[in-house]
């Protein structure tokens, strides 16, 4: 079945830290990829995107994001984590033909100062 | 680009009541998004407009649910007989035509039902 899964529910890093989250989905084609971030009881900002090419994008506020067409994997990292990025992070792709997203069930964020 | 806005942001409303969401998109936008997010899930699509035509729905979409677009503008979703599990957050999302563009959404109205 298609999907996309976020298998960390919860992380907890220390501020200064370095943060990976992880994305995998099965899809036939390469679909559009998304990160987005949701602060309580807000909407979602979107992060990055990928839709071809260099395969390492970057995105607002120091994050980045690779993807991996052999690991079906579009992780999302940041080499500095701030107090401020504590938030929860929905992985989204677009398959192939549709233009709905199909999103992760959310990574939480909690950052230690 | 004035972003995404949706109204009411809360709504509290007894099992059985109608309630009624609005959603005013970005107004170059020609594609509106509805998507519903419970506790502790991303959210979920349940229907989409380019302009005032509705092209898709989710099997989520029960007859109990209309979502309009009328011109092309602004959006309603209506739920009619709310039940318990209609209690979510409920958010709306536009887009330019591209197929690639991406989504912005607005910051959601609440639905709780008591």
């Amino acid at each position: 079945a298609q999907s996309v899964t976020q298998p960390d529910i919860h992380i907890t890093v220390s501020e200064g830290a370095s943060l990976e989250l992880r994305c995998n989905y099965s899809y036939g084609a390469t679909p559009y990829l998304f990160w987005y971030v949701q602060s309580p009881g807000q909407g979602l900002q979107l992060l990055l995107k990928y839709f071809s090419g260099d395969t390492l994008v970057q995105g607002i506020k120091g994050f980045e994001a690779e993807f991996k067409r052999s690991q079906s994997s579009f992780n999302l990292r940041k080499p500095s984590v701030h107090w401020s990025d504590a938030a929860e992070y929905f992985c989204a792709v677009v398959p192939s033909g549709t233009y709905k997203y199909i999103f992760g069930t959310g990574t939480r964020l909690k950052v230690l100062a | 680009d004035t972003g995404v806005s949706q109204d009411p942001r809360h709504k509290i409303t007894k099992r059985g009541q109608n309630v009624t969401f609005r959603c005013d998109p970005i107004s170059e936008h020609n594609r509106l998004y509805w998507y519903r997010q419970t506790l502790g899930q991303g959210p979920e699509f349940l229907t989409y407009f380019q302009n005032e035509a509705q092209l898709e729905k989710s099997r989520l979409l029960s007859d109990r649910f209309s979502a309009e677009r009328p011109k092309g503008s602004f959006s309603t979703l209506e739920i009619q007989r709310t039940e318990q599990g209609d209690s979510a957050m409920y958010l709306c999302a536009s887009s330019r035509g591209d197929s690639n563009q991406p989504q912005h959404f607005g910051d959601g109205t609440r639905l709780s039902i008591l």
